[in-house]
Parts: structure tokens; C-alpha cells; sequence
């Protein structure tokens, strides 16, 4: 199967914004308004923070945000805080007979 | 509070069967809006979608799987499990169970995962 690319890293000090991008195909991310992003600290459940490109969970910080541009999908983290230090993974809907797809995870890291 | 929990061996031998449940709780696994999958983690590659099943009894496997998986469900229980045969060291990855909506790409509660290893 193909994964989504996203930059293995980004770093960033608090209080400033860094995003994330992950970039698919015509089959996934830029057909479909159907990206969702993951925060994961290790060792606990992964959490939904943006589901269809732009929405976010209730209960998820207004910090975070999705967007789209053709076929790269991103995820701006602003006012970055020691918290968010954790990885990061995208996922698309594919026409393709996988149905979803991932990224490979981006690890975050609050300097 | 919508929870789940996997469980199952850490260590399984090659070409032997990794069976793996999902205890949930805060909502009926025979809710019809909701889909059970499992998704797997080979670190350092992306993240693998294995599977779902919905409370019909519909299935639907990732095809580079699907003749070695199936996913099962006790409703009495509230747990749905994962079969996988005929396993071999490239099965070695850390599973998730997961929630999605039904028809839908988003999973919106997932468990902690378990690390199942295949190693002789």
C-alpha cells in the first residue's frame, strides 16, 4: 500500500506555530475531503484532533488546525506548549480498496 | 466515557495464530452507528488499517490481508477480537482496536494498543 509522506520531524520553541504536512495522491488526499490527524504520546491511546481536513473534536484546543491544498493536507500547531511534544500521523480515505490510509507519523519536538 | 482495551499473548510463533480482543465500554458494540476495526504499527512505517466489522455482521479486510484476518465480535461480552493465521516475523507490530463512525475514514477512539511479537 501507499502511505502518506509526512517530514519525519519539526521542532519548535514554546509559543511559536509549526505545521505538519502530509501529502498523498489524486486516489486519497486531494480527492476527498476525508484527512484526519492523530496526536499520539507513546504508551497511550492515539486521539483524534482534526477530522474531515478542518473540523476538530470537541474538547480539542482551538491551537489546533487542518488545512488543504491540492494534494497536501497540514496541521498547524500555534502557541506551541510542552504537551504537544508527541508524534503526529495523518490519515486519508482512498478510493483505492484499502479504504483509509496513513502517514508515517511526525515527531514533535517543544525545544 | 467511551474506552478500549486491547488484549491478547505479547509473544506468538511463526506460522502459528495471533488472536487479539477488544474490551469496550461506554457504548453497545451493537450501536449500528459505529465500526470496530483493528490497525496495526510497524514503528518507524506508517500505520496499517486491518480491518472492521459492523454489528450485521459486515466485514471488510485491507485486501493486502484479508486471507489471513478475520475480525469476530461478542456482543455478550461487548469485545471484538482479531484472528490473524499463519503468521510470521513481518506480523511483529504494535495492534490497536478502534472506533470509527459507520462509512466513515475517522477513527475517533482508539485503545492503547499491544505489542505482539512473532519470534520462535
Amino acid at each position: 500500500q501507499s502511505a502518506l509522506t509526512q517530514p519525519a520531524s519539526v521542532s519548535g520553541s514554546p509559543g511559536q506555530s509549526i505545521t505538519i504536512s502530509c501529502t498523498g495522491t489524486s486516489r486519497d488526499v486531494s480527492a476527498y475531503n476525508y484527512v484526519s490527524w492523530y496526536q499520539h504520546h507513546p504508551g497511550k491511546a492515539p486521539k483524534l484532533i482534526i477530522y474531515a481536513v478542518t473540523s476538530r473534536p470537541s474538547g480539542v484546543s482551538h491551537r489546533f488546525s487542518g488545512s488543504k491544498s491540492g494534494n497536501t493536507a497540514s496541521l498547524t500547531i500555534s502557541g506551541l506548549q510542552a504537551e504537544d511534544e508527541a508524534d503526529y500521523y495523518c490519515s486519508s480515505y482512498t478510493s483505492t480498496d484499502t479504504l483509509v490510509v496513513f502517514g508515517g507519523g511526525t515527531k514533535v519536538t517543544v525545544l | 466515557q467511551v474506552q478500549l482495551q486491547e488484549s491478547g499473548p505479547g509473544l506468538v510463533k511463526p506460522s502459528q495464530t495471533l488472536s487479539l480482543t477488544c474490551s469496550v465500554s461506554g457504548v453497545s458494540i451493537s450501536n449500528g452507528d459505529y465500526y470496530w476495526n483493528w490497525i496495526r504499527h510497524h514503528p518507524g512505517e506508517a500505520l496499517e488499517w486491518i480491518g472492521y466489522r459492523y454489528y450485521t455482521g459486515d466485514t471488510y479486510y485491507n485486501p493486502s490481508l484479508k486471507s489471513r484476518v478475520s475480525i469476530s465480535v461478542d456482543t455478550s461480552k461487548n469485545q471484538f477480537s482479531l484472528r490473524m493465521t499463519s503468521v510470521t516475523a513481518a506480523d511483529t507490530a504494535i495492534y490497536y482496536c478502534a472506533r470509527s463512525y459507520s462509512g466513515s475514514s475517522t477513527f475517533g477512539y482508539w485503545g492503547q494498543g499491544t505489542l505482539v511479537t512473532v519470534s520462535s
